[in-house]
């Protein structure tokens, strides 16, 4: 099976642009979830998705958004980017929920710089 | 105070030697996570762990439910071991993740 699948995998923006970032799940999994991670604050959750609705949402400003689509792929938008959005863009997805324990795999990431 | 503490934050060791990390948590959870972080970026999941003790390899990890505390230890430890080492837990009735800060392990061969 492949493995999840981010795209791209670095990028380079500028204060006040707008960044879409992709995320392929394992196929069959119907749940992603998304992280930050930088520097200073570590790993933070995002958001998760499953069956193209938002189940969980992190503590994080409304310019940082997502969806996911009927094939289980997902896109997280940050609009209106800050310097400090710079960071480590990780999303991981999950066998099928009914389980309280389901296992995480993560993605490469995508590198995202704001200059 | 953080929701889950890891110690040590940095630990270098000889190659062989045994290793410990430790993570500690205040919330009720539904498992803790152990992740591998190496440099570049991509996190491996090492152990998912709900209760008792799991082994693969010369990994082992252990969790104390009434405690609040989970240990991951590496036996003869070796060069390649050397990464950041990240423990997570997953809250009741909340399936996010929240995340230690890493313990950056370093082996000197």
């Amino acid at each position: 099976k492949a493995g999840v699948t981010q795209t791209p995998r670095y990028l380079i923006k500028t204060r006040g642009q707008q960044v879409t970032l992709s995320c392929s799940p394992i196929s069959g999994h119907r749940s992603v979830s998304w992280y930050q991670q930088t520097p200073g604050q570590g790993l933070q959750f995002l958001f998760e998705y499953f069956s193209e609705t938002q189940r969980n949402k992190g503590n994080f400003p409304g310019r940082f958004s997502g969806r996911q689509f009927s094939n289980s792929r997902s896109e997280m938008n940050v609009s209106t980017l800050e310097l400090g959005d710079s960071a480590l863009y990780l999303c991981a997805s999950s066998s099928p929920p009914g389980q309280t324990t389901y296992e995480q795999y993560f993605g490469p990431g995508t590198r995202l710089t704001v200059t | 105070k953080n929701e889950v503490e890891q110690s040590p934050q940095n630990l270098t060791a000889q190659e062989g030697e045994f290793i410990t990390i430790n993570c500690s948590y205040s919330v009720g959870i539904s498992a803790l996570h152990w992740l591998q972080q190496h440099p570049g970026g991509g996190i491996v999941s090492l152990f998912m762990l709900s209760s008792g003790k799991k082994k693969h390899g010369r990994l082992i990890a252990t969790i104390n439910i009434q405690e609040k505390h989970s240990s991951l230890h590496i036996t003869a430890s070796h060069p390649r071991d050397s990464a950041v080492y990240i423990c997570a837990v997953r809250s009741w009735g909340n399936e996010k993740l929240t995340f230690g800060t890493g313990t950056r392990l370093t082996i000197i061969p």
